[in-house]
């Protein structure tokens, strides 16, 4: 199956700095990228959708300036958390849906365990 | 809104059979999906099943849908410990653009 490749699978910041998370497809174009949040023992909370080449679209009670997203290229997306705080420590994962598949299924990346301090 | 329910534990004994289930309130649903997550790890796509199928079978896997009820079953026959994970039903739209996510079965599988 296609991979998503996420990077870093782990990372530990101090409150008030800035985390970049980055996704990649390594096999697949993906038209559209998602992010998700996921608290323990909790579902996945869809954060925002982004289509390659206009903004990305947030889910409500998401803040844009926060959580700051970039869709590079069709195998690129990237998760800037900015002035992280406690609160914001949780496991992040994204996901491409492959364009070539018809959009039955989307890919998830391995996520990133975010912890600040 | 949409909404995913199920249930959030489920103990089974080795080489027993593994039935998760799953109810859904989107009646515009095109695809269901299950997905498994191990300990730390992302999402791993086990099977879907279209909203016009009432069964799909994949191997140990068995996949019942009763769209008149927005039920959905998973049921893994033979589990086996490896199979101890959480599972996650999902379902999304014709654009297959949004999936929505239920709060995952725990299922743990007792040697």
């Amino acid at each position: 199956g296609a991979v998503v490749s996420q990077h870093p699978s782990w990372v530990i910041c101090k409150s008030g700095t800035s985390v970049k998370i980055e996704c990649r497809s390594l096999d697949f174009q993906a038209t559209t990228m998602f992010w998700y949040r996921q608290f323990p023992k909790q579902s996945l909370m869809l954060m925002a959708t982004s289509n390659e080449g206009s903004k990305a679209t947030y889910e409500q009670g998401v803040e844009k300036d926060k959580f700051l997203i970039n869709h590079a290229s069709l195998t690129l997306s990237t998760l800037t958390v900015t002035s992280a705080h406690p609160e914001d420590s949780s496991f992040y994962i994204c996901s491409h849906r492959d364009r070539g598949r018809g959009n039955t299924e989307a890919f998830f990346g391995q996520g990133t365990r975010l912890t600040v301090v | 809104g949409e909404d995913v329910e199920q249930s959030l534990f489920l103990s089974v004994r080795e080489g027993d059979s593994s039935v998760i289930n799953c109810t859904y309130t989107d009646s515009s649903s095109t695809y269901l999906y299950w997905y498994k997550q191990e300990p730390g790890a992302g999402l791993q796509l086990l099977t879907y099943i279209f909203s016009n199928m009432d069964m799909k079978q994949d191997q140990r896997l068995t996949v019942l849908l009763n769209k008149k009820d927005k039920h959905l079953s998973l049921r893994i026959a033979d589990t086996q410990t490896g199979d101890s994970a959480i599972y996650f039903c999902a379902e999304s739209d014709t654009g297959g653009f949004k999936t929505i996510f239920g709060a995952g079965t725990r299922l743990f599988v007792k040697a």
